[in-house]
């Protein structure tokens, strides 16, 4: 079955640095890649979703890029601010066919921008 | 719209109790989903519906029940709460998941906060 990785330990970076998360799959690669944001004691939050046929995707100061070759995914801040501080979360469906409602998520990394 | 909601935000139950929580949607989303998030887990999923009358289940099913008679609504049941279905739980819906052309955006709820003692 898949499997999703991500860096566990948190990233703690400065104010108007980039923010690089990473996001790793074991097996097949799937047809699409999301991510998620998620502030303490509420639910996540869509940012992007990127395709199989896609390598980069942007949204203001948000980068995503996919890369099926080395199965893994790298979402990119730019010029981080503190408000940017929360949970990231990766997801991916679960089976590999596109056609089911297995939507596997990894466990998360933690951003900590510092003013 | 109010999106996805749940209910209720916290519960406290004893070893052995059952009891239902909530999830509904007014987006007329085909796809709903329950998932449960502990520390250092990240999110699983316990049981998914991709449509009224349809369920399947996902990586944690066990000691879960789910049914989707009408569209807006997915309540996950405890039918006999253990220490060990303390957890966060999230209820998610998005348009659907079939066929790699979707775009299949969740929608999470706010979530439950379960404590079994």
């Amino acid at each position: 079955s898949q499997k999703i990785e991500q860096n566990s330990e948190a990233l703690n970076i400065q104010e108007g640095k980039t923010a690089t998360l990473t996001c790793n799959y074991t097996n097949y690669s799937p047809a699409y890649l999301q991510w998620y944001r998620q502030d303490p004691g509420r639910g996540p939050v869509f940012l992007l979703l990127i395709r199989e046929n896609e390598k980069e995707k942007r949204k203001e100061r948000l980068k995503v890029t996919f890369d099926t070759t080395l199965k893994q995914s790298l979402f990119h801040i730019t010029a981080s601010q503190p408000a940017d501080s929360a949970t990231y979360l990766c997801a991916l469906e679960g089976d590999g066919s596109g056609n089911t409602g297995k939507l596997i998520f990894g466990q998360g990394t933690t951003l900590q921008v510092k003013p | 719209n109010a999106g996805v909601t749940q209910t209720p935000k916290f519960q406290v139950l004893k070893t052995g109790q059952s009891m239902t929580l909530q999830c509904a949607q007014d987006m007329n989303h085909e796809y709903m989903s329950w998932y449960r998030q502990d520390p250092g887990m990240g999110l699983r999923l316990i049981h998914y519906s991709v449509g009224a009358g349809i369920t399947d289940q996902g990586e944690v099913p066990n000691g879960y029940n789910v049914s989707r008679s009408t569209t807006e609504d997915f309540p996950l049941r405890l039918l006999s709460a253990a220490p060990s279905q303390t957890s966060v739980y999230f209820c998610a819906s998005s348009y659907s998941l079939r066929g790699r052309g979707g775009t299949d955006t969740q929608y999470f709820g706010p979530g439950t906060r379960l404590t079994v003692l």
